[in-house]
């Protein structure tokens, strides 16, 4: 069956440590991976796309790495702040590059300062 | 610019009643959608339209309705509302179909008694 899990458990970081979300994906091949952030109560924020020819990409003290082979990406953030602390979803383009994005559960990120 | 938006904000409505959420955007994009987000599900898509005057399904269109007369406008009627459509429902647009970013409305709380 196909499926998108990233970690369920919220994870709990110190201000200025860096942290690495996973997001691993079966049954899919999808052309592009996305990551949003959504703050509690709020619709989620575009962050980053990569595609499925793009090893890496990077915004700010952001990372996205994006491995078809393992079907797995990894989120980077680095230098963390409180204001990091969020739900990190990452979303994958689920049928043949036609915007209908399939979305993990997120994965909530405590950073403390 | 509001982007998008969203309305009611939030709704408690008993079992059996019609309800249309609605969702406008003022970016001009051609493809819009409507999300359910349950906790422990993640965003799962209702239904989808590439451009006005077409929709399609998404992974639980079952319930659920939508139209895309124009542009800007893409509401989401439920017939007859039952318990399990309880949930936080969001629309988003993209400026098309693939490789891009989606923009995310406020979401509508919706309870269904």
């Amino acid at each position: 069956s196909q499926k998108i899990e990233q970690n369920s458990e919220a994870l709990n970081i110190q201000e200025g440590k860096t942290d690495t979300l996973t997001c691993n994906y079966t049954n899919y091949s999808p052309a592009y991976l996305e990551w949003y952030r959504q703050d509690p109560g709020r619709g989620p924020v575009f962050l980053l796309l990569i595609r499925e020819n793009e090893k890496e990409k990077r915004k700010e003290r952001l990372k996205v790495t994006f491995d078809t082979t393992l079907k797995q990406s990894l989120f980077h953030i680095t230098a963390s702040q409180p204001a990091d602390s969020a739900t990190y979803l990452c979303a994958l383009d689920g049928s043949s590059n036609t915007g209908k994005l399939i979305f993990g559960q997120g994965t909530t990120l405590q950073v403390k300062p | 610019i509001a982007g998008i938006t969203q309305a009611p904000t939030s709704q408690i409505l008993a079992a059996g009643r019609r309800m249309t959420l609605r969702c406008t955007q003022d970016m001009r994009h051609n493809a819009m959608y409507w999300y359910r987000q349950d906790l422990g599900l993640g965003l799962r898509l209702i239904h989808y339209s590439n451009t006005a005057g077409t929709t399609g399904k998404g992974e639980v269109p079952d319930g659920y309705s939508v139209s895309r007369a124009n542009t800007d406008d893409f509401p989401l009627t439920l017939a007859s509302a039952v318990p399990s459509q309880t949930s936080v429902y969001f629309c988003a647009s993209s400026s098309g179909s693939s490789y891009n970013e989606q923009f995310f409305g406020p979401g509508t709380r919706l309870t269904v008694l």
